[in-house]
């Protein structure tokens, strides 16, 4: 089954501890993205991989760190957590970039940094 | 960026078509417009797009203006399933940045 998989689904952690969140697709899709969910805020994007060490910011970048080290790979990393960090992430990707092609999701990631 | 400006919140009757608006006045000339749906607790999922003309596919249809500057995303018959936040979006050539505004809540009824 063509998907996004990210992980962990939940996570609770203190502040200042490193922590990273995976994303993984299977359909050889070229773009993936980063984004973040918060009430009243929408969905707003944090970084994004064109391809393999591709790598530019969104809207959000501040606090985040990403890699693309491999195509399937997109892993969003947290390297002194806070707070105010505490959101819904998604995951996405779509084949290189291409406005007539949808956009794959993950089911997502609720962190709460304490 | 263009913006996109959706009502907050509609309803219907289960089995019924749904007309959910979407205008997007600023909206260039090669702009696409997705619609996307994100039901409680999962992530966005696509559900149909077009540039120009109407579109249909299995989930919906997808009917635009004539200048553009709008469009109108139908449920043919909405269910149970169909209840959840419906956004739209444009993606420009060349635009790495899928932006959703706050979306519509939709409310199926029994």
């Amino acid at each position: 089954e063509a998907q996004v998989t990210q992980n962990p689904r939940y996570l609770i952690t203190v502040t200042g501890k490193k922590l990273t969140v995976t994303c993984s697709q299977n359909m050889n899709h070229e773009y993936m993205s980063w984004y973040r969910q918060d009430p009243g805020l929408g969905l707003r994007q944090i970084y994004y991989s064109m391809n393999v060490e591709v790598t530019d910011k969104g809207d959000v970048p501040e606090g985040y760190k990403v890699s693309r080290k491999e195509k399937r790979n997109f892993p969003l990393i947290l390297e002194s957590p806070s707070p105010n960090q505490t959101s819904l992430y998604f995951c996405a990707s779509s084949p290189l970039y291409d406005s007539s092609y949808g956009y794959t999701f993950g089911s997502g990631t609720r962190l709460t940094v304490v | 960026d263009a913006k996109t400006t959706q009502p907050n919140s509609m309803e219907s009757n289960e089995e019924e078509p749904v007309h959910l608006p979407c205008n997007h006045s600023t909206i260039s000339g090669t702009d696409y417009i997705h619609w996307y749906r994100q039901l409680p607790s999962q992530g966005p999922e696509y559900v149909i797009h077009g540039l120009t003309s109407n579109v249909n596919n299995r989930m919906a249809s997808l009917a635009i203006a004539e200048d553009r500057k709008s469009s109108t995303l139908i449920l043919h018959r909405a269910t149970l399933r169909d209840a959840a936040v419906y956004y739209c979006t444009l993606t420009g050539a060349g635009s790495y940045q899928l932006t959703f505004g706050k979306g519509t809540k939709l409310s199926v009824i029994p």
